[in-house]
């Protein structure tokens, strides 16, 4: 079946700590992967997506995802992370033969000040 | 201002008793979609929408019913039949056809069942 693995549950780090939170989809053909913040109280919103091309892709507030087809992996990361960057994260795909979005379980990252 | 607009934000339930979620969107999106958010779960699919007046079901949709008779509108009724309907319903849409696209979210309906 067709999925999304995001391994970390919790993630706490310190400000200015470097941040990679995993993500992992399954085989189903060419897909598109985006990642998405919920911010405490906030609705969802994107933060990148890749759909083809360069398979590093830049988005908002400094995150960074990268696409490695070979391992059917899009790991999202950021170089020194804020308290404000506290939120969930969730790492989602469509896949070209469906028009459904399958997202993972969410990463909660916890940024200590 | 374009958006989705989810109503009410919190919902309280009686144990037997149907209840339905509005969702409406102006962004003149054809696809719409719900989800259920729950702690650790991530968000779950229950149902979902390509075009007017056809839906299909999601990963979750037992104890749940959808209506798509209007481009804007896509309510969602949580019945009697749902056995743990306690949770946080999520509201989504966008462009129908093109895969590269995000979908845009609601702030979200809180459901509780007492």
């Amino acid at each position: 079946a067709q999925s999304v693995s995001q391994h970390n549950h919790h993630v706490i780090l310190s400000e200015a700590a470097s941040l990679e939170l995993g993500c992992n989809y399954s085989y189903g053909g060419t897909v598109n992967l985006f990642w998405y913040v919920q911010y405490p109280g906030q609705h969802l919103q994107l933060l990148l997506k890749y759909f083809s091309g360069d398979p590093l892709v830049k988005g908002i507030k400094g995150f960074e995802a990268e696409f490695i087809k070979s391992k059917f992996s899009f790991n999202l990361r950021k170089p020194s992370v804020q308290w404000s960057d506290t939120a969930e994260y969730f790492c989602a795909v469509t896949y070209s033969s469906a028009s459904k979005i399958i997202f993972g379980s969410g990463t909660r990252l916890s940024i200590r000040p | 201002d374009g958006g989705i607009t989810q109503s009410p934000k919190y919902l309280f339930r009686k144990e037997g008793q149907n209840v339905t979620l509005s969702c409406e969107q102006n962004l003149n999106h054809d696809a719409m979609y719900w989800y259920r958010q729950d702690p650790g779960q991530g968000l779950r699919l229950i149902y979902y929408s390509q075009i007017v007046n056809d839906f299909q079901k999601g990963d979750i949709a037992e104890g749940y019913s959808v209506s798509r008779e209007k481009k804007e509108s896509f309510p969602l009724t949580v019945t009697s039949a749902q056995k743990n309907p306690t949770a946080f319903y999520l509201c989504a849409s966008r462009v129908q056809g093109a895969r590269e696209t995000e979908a845009f979210f609601g702030q979200g309906t809180r459901l509780t069942v007492v």
